[in-house]
């Protein structure tokens, strides 16, 4: 696609309900993001995929958050058992390398709100 | 590790007048990038401008300019003929030049251009 499309735009859940966010890259691009924006906060890495290699998960905050990407192309990152402190906009970016001089194209976001 | 400090939360500017955001840092590394991003209200991260550490001159993108003070580890962003579409939220971030793929965003600043 011409950019990083993010789905739902917005999400509100029950706490403790689990919950997928989706992020379809830009074609071609081997290099995928995610990042957390809390209110109030600059945004905080969660977790890297290039290619086929294993994914980098250093930044996932807890073992309730899980991310896959599946055919090196599409990505869903998942929340079980939401926390209210899980509320924040999650923000995906994509790049042909992975050297962010290059330039990372974003997503708009998936807002969620967990009540 | 990296750190990216804003101390500007909110800022405002009278249209076609001139703005600096700051931005101050911390790493110990010697190669490294530092940007600017801006997230309008649709939430996409825009690079507005980038700098390699090295590089001495100031990056310069239209409207927009950096003044790259590298011993004082500040990085701040002057936007020139300020314009209602300016109107956003501006992060600064860095990364580690070593192959890091991992952006640190400060807090963020926002900025608000008065007609």
């Amino acid at each position: 696609g011409a950019g990083v499309s993010q789905s739902p735009s917005n999400k509100v859940t029950e706490k403790g309900k689990d919950v997928e966010l989706r992020c379809d890259p830009i074609s071609g691009h081997t290099a995928l993001y995610w990042y957390r924006q809390s209110l109030g906060q600059g945004l905080e890495f969660l977790i890297y995929f290039q290619g086929n290699s294993a994914p980098d998960k250093s930044g996932l905050p807890s073992d309730r958050f899980s991310a896959e990407r599946t055919g090196g192309s599409v990505s869903t990152l998942t929340i079980q058992r939401t926390q209210q402190e899980d509320s924040a906009v999650y923000l995906c970016a994509s790049s042909l390398v992975r050297n962010p001089f290059y330039g990372y194209t974003f997503g708009s976001g998936t807002r969620l709100t967990v009540v | 590790a990296q750190t990216v400090t804003q101390s500007q939360p909110e800022m405002s500017v009278q249209e076609a007048e001139t703005v600096t955001l700051s931005c101050t840092y911390d790493t110990s590394e010697n190669n490294y990038y530092l940007f600017w991003y801006k997230q309008p209200p649709s939430r996409q991260m825009i690079l507005v401008i980038r700098q390699e550490a090295y590089k001495q001159q100031n990056a310069t993108e239209n409207r927009f300019s950096v003044n790259f003070q590298k011993a004082a580890k500040s990085f701040s962003l002057k936007i020139s003929d300020s314009q209602l579409g300016d109107t956003a939220m501006y992060f600064c971030a860095s990364a580690s030049g070593a192959g890091s793929y991992q952006l640190t965003f400060g807090k963020g600043t926002k900025l608000s251009v008065i007609p």
